[in-house]
């Protein structure tokens, strides 16, 4: 398998505010990650790929300059959600790949916007 | 555009009373078929992954199989700490695309 970390676990920002969502992969150097938010009682939605060393590859109808990621390392991807509005407030998952091209899922990040 | 639909989206056993989740999917060529549970506010959990028509994989009271077009989680004489949403995704083999497309998930719940 793999373990992944996301921090925060929570946070409450207010509207207009930034926020930033990290993912860690302890035990796997991870060229892959992705993000996904998931609205209550949904499945999960793709958000963006993001990869090591390069741009992260948006899904359509998801707005780069408001997602930002950045995927520094092998190990950390970052997920920032820019001028933050109560409609973004949702639960955030990010996950690694593995090379069996297994996905292997953090916690999740609940964020409240008020 | 690649599908996956679940059945049936709630289910609700009595402890002991074994059972199976459908997962039906299309896909212009799938690489795999994975299966997840998700507890309330948490991240999914990887339970299996399913490559070829006629494969199985188990795990407790958890077996997988899977045909050209649907996938099958049986759940055997089931405990309350089963309860939780399962998830099915799968992933395309065509070009480089390496993202899971999931179904809407089936909601069980174990009475004791």
């Amino acid at each position: 398998g793999a373990v992944v970390s996301q921090h925060p676990s929570w946070v409450i920002c207010k509207s207009g505010t930034s926020v930033k969502i990290e993912c860690r992969s302890l035990d796997f150097q991870a060229t892959t990650m992705f993000w996904y938010r998931q609205f209550p009682k949904q499945s999960l939605m793709l958000m963006a790929t993001s990869n090591e060393g390069s741009k992260a590859t948006y899904e359509q109808g998801v707005e780069k300059d408001k997602f930002l990621i950045n995927h520094a390392s092998l190990t950390l991807s970052t997920l920032t959600v820019t001028s933050a509005h109560p409609e973004d407030s949702s639960f955030y998952i990010c996950s690694v790949l593995r090379e069996s091209y297994e996905q292997y899922f953090g916690p999740g990040t609940r964020l409240t916007v008020t | 555009e690649d599908q996956v639909t679940q059945s049936p989206e709630a289910l609700r056993l009595q402890e002991g009373e074994s059972s199976s989740l459908n997962c039906s999917y299309t896909v212009s060529g799938l690489r795999g078929l994975f299966w997840y549970r998700q507890d309330p506010g948490k991240g999914p959990e990887f339970l299996f992954t399913l490559y070829s028509a006629g494969e199985e994989k188990e795990k407790e009271r958890l077996k997988a199989t899977l045909t050209k077009k649907e996938s099958f989680l049986h759940i055997t004489a089931p405990k309350p700490e089963d309860s939780a949403t399962y998830l099915c995704a799968v992933q395309a083999a065509s070009g480089s695309a390496r993202q899971l497309t999931f179904g809407s998930g089936t909601q069980l719940t174990v009475l004791p």
